[in-house]
């Protein structure tokens, strides 16, 4: 079956440090996702990506935060200088249409550590 | 979004059916129901979603009331790897791409 992967499983940076968390999204999908997940806290949206652009983003998806999808496959998330806050889980989904049909399905996250 | 409310906590015995109920009495018309689940640690998993009348699906059946003000999630027969959060979460597809993610039911299968 098919399945969202992600890489690195575990990142540890240094505060101020840039990373870069990458997603190779089901093959079909259409519609990419990024998602946080603080621990112990919410699974949190970051921002949407549809037709090499960014569909909809929350107010944490500030200017520190950008996706891209570098090629056909992967579609990865980068922040420019970390904070300690940004440490969590990072979540990719992608999704096949829009409407009725939007299952999103997710990878096993990233987990970053930010030291 | 309407608002939903899950039980914070839940436990049913191995191969019982585990019911997880929803409230979402501000539910408009145009909103759906969905269903995802988290295991420990790892991504939340699609379960399945609807509109008014009951699903089905390999994984679970879902039922929503006829004035779609609550909902229940059927695990017909929960095995230990059910043991998960489960997050009721109410949207229209066609506004908005994000899920909104509440503090969901944990659910503890008993062996």
């Amino acid at each position: 079956e098919p399945e969202v992967t992600q890489t690195p499983s575990h990142q540890v940076t240094q505060m101020g440090q840039e990373v870069i968390l990458r997603c190779v999204p089901i093959s079909n999908h259409l519609y990419f996702y990024w998602y946080r997940q603080i621990l112990g806290q919410k699974v949190e949206f970051l921002v949407s990506f549809y037709n090499n652009e960014i569909s909809e983003k929350s107010e944490i998806f500030d200017d520190q935060f950008s996706v891209e999808r570098p090629d056909g496959s992967n579609f990865t998330l980068k922040i420019r200088s970390t904070k300690l806050e940004d440490s969590a889980m990072y979540f990719c989904a992608s999704s096949e249409a829009r409407g009725a049909m939007d299952e999103q399905y997710f990878g096993p996250g990233t987990r970053l550590t930010v030291t | 979004d309407a608002k939903t409310t899950q039980p914070t906590s839940m436990d049913c015995a191995e191969g019982r059916a585990a019911n997880l109920p929803c409230n979402h009495s501000t539910i408009s018309g145009n909103e759906y129901v969905y269903w995802y689940r988290q295991i420990h640690s790892q991504g939340p998993q699609y379960i399945i979603h609807g509109l008014k009348n009951n699903e089905t699906n390999e994984m679970a059946s879902l039922i929503i009331t006829e004035d779609r003000k609550s909902s229940t999630l059927i695990l017909p027969h929960a095995t230990l790897r059910d043991t998960a959060v489960y997050y009721c979460i109410v949207r229209v597809p066609d506004s908005s791409y994000k899920l909104i993610f509440g503090s969901g039911t944990r659910l503890l299968v008993r062996p």
